[in-house]
């Protein structure tokens, strides 16, 4: 099982540039969910979905968009990045509310 | 509004010493959970264990061990005998149920070093 893949896993970006992050999950899981951590910081949530075609914002959602088309898909959109955005980037999937989160290995972006 | 601390931001032991990282929740919610990730100079985030608020039995699993009270909004993590590889920085994480869909919410974490 590969569980959650994140790509890529390294990027760096000028101010002003677009990217996707991408994230994949084979386990069925319908929650999936995106964080960012800064340097020294926990982890913030930028956007969830329930499942596929629900999305919903989490703390920190300004400056991204996602899409959930699929189950095992939940890309994640900067549009304009700016360095504020340097940061790791999680995602992470759960078969229900209730369970611990199974992480992928991050994305480390940099904005430049 | 939730919120999870962890008030310890680093802690340096001697390899063998025990050493706890506390935790302390808020919530209105009564059901709630927790939870504890690791997470190594890798980077990535390992799953260590997860309690519902109506389980307040202390858990321990090989070094490592739990205890959870509610009386005090705690749930600290003992590790036994610490060892080098226990190097890692430690997230406490708080789940409520209520106010529409539940979401993780991360402590700042506890940066954890084992000297040898």
């Amino acid at each position: 099982n590969a569980g959650v893949t994140q790509t890529p896993k390294f990027r760096i970006l000028k101010i002003g540039q677009s990217m996707t992050l991408q994230c994949t999950q084979d386990m069925n899981h319908n929650y999936m969910y995106w964080y960012r951590q800064d340097p020294g910081m926990g982890l913030k949530l930028i956007y969830y979905s329930v499942g596929a075609g629900i999305t919903d914002k989490g703390e920190v959602p300004n400056g991204y968009n996602v899409s959930r088309s699929t189950t095992e898909d939940f890309p994640l959109r900067l549009e304009l990045a700016a360095p504020s955005q340097t940061s790791v980037y999680f995602c992470a999937s759960s078969s229900d509310s209730n369970y611990g989160y199974t992480f992928g290995s991050g994305t480390r972006l940099t904005v430049v | 509004a939730q919120k999870v601390t962890q008030a310890q931001t680093e802690i340096s032991v001697v390899e063998k010493e025990d050493v706890t990282l506390d935790c302390v929740y808020e919530t209105r919610d009564t059901t709630y959970y927790l939870f504890w990730y690791k997470q190594p100079p890798s980077g990535e985030l390992v799953f260590l264990i997860r309690r519902n608020s109506f389980d307040e039995q202390n858990e321990i699993s090989g070094r490592y061990s739990w205890n959870f009270q509610k009386s005090t909004s705690s749930f600290n993590f003992t590790i036994t005998a610490s060892q080098v590889v226990d190097s890692a920085v430690y997230f406490c994480a708080l789940r409520g149920v209520s106010g529409g869909y539940n979401k993780l919410i991360f402590g700042a974490g506890t940066r954890l070093a084992v000297h040898p």
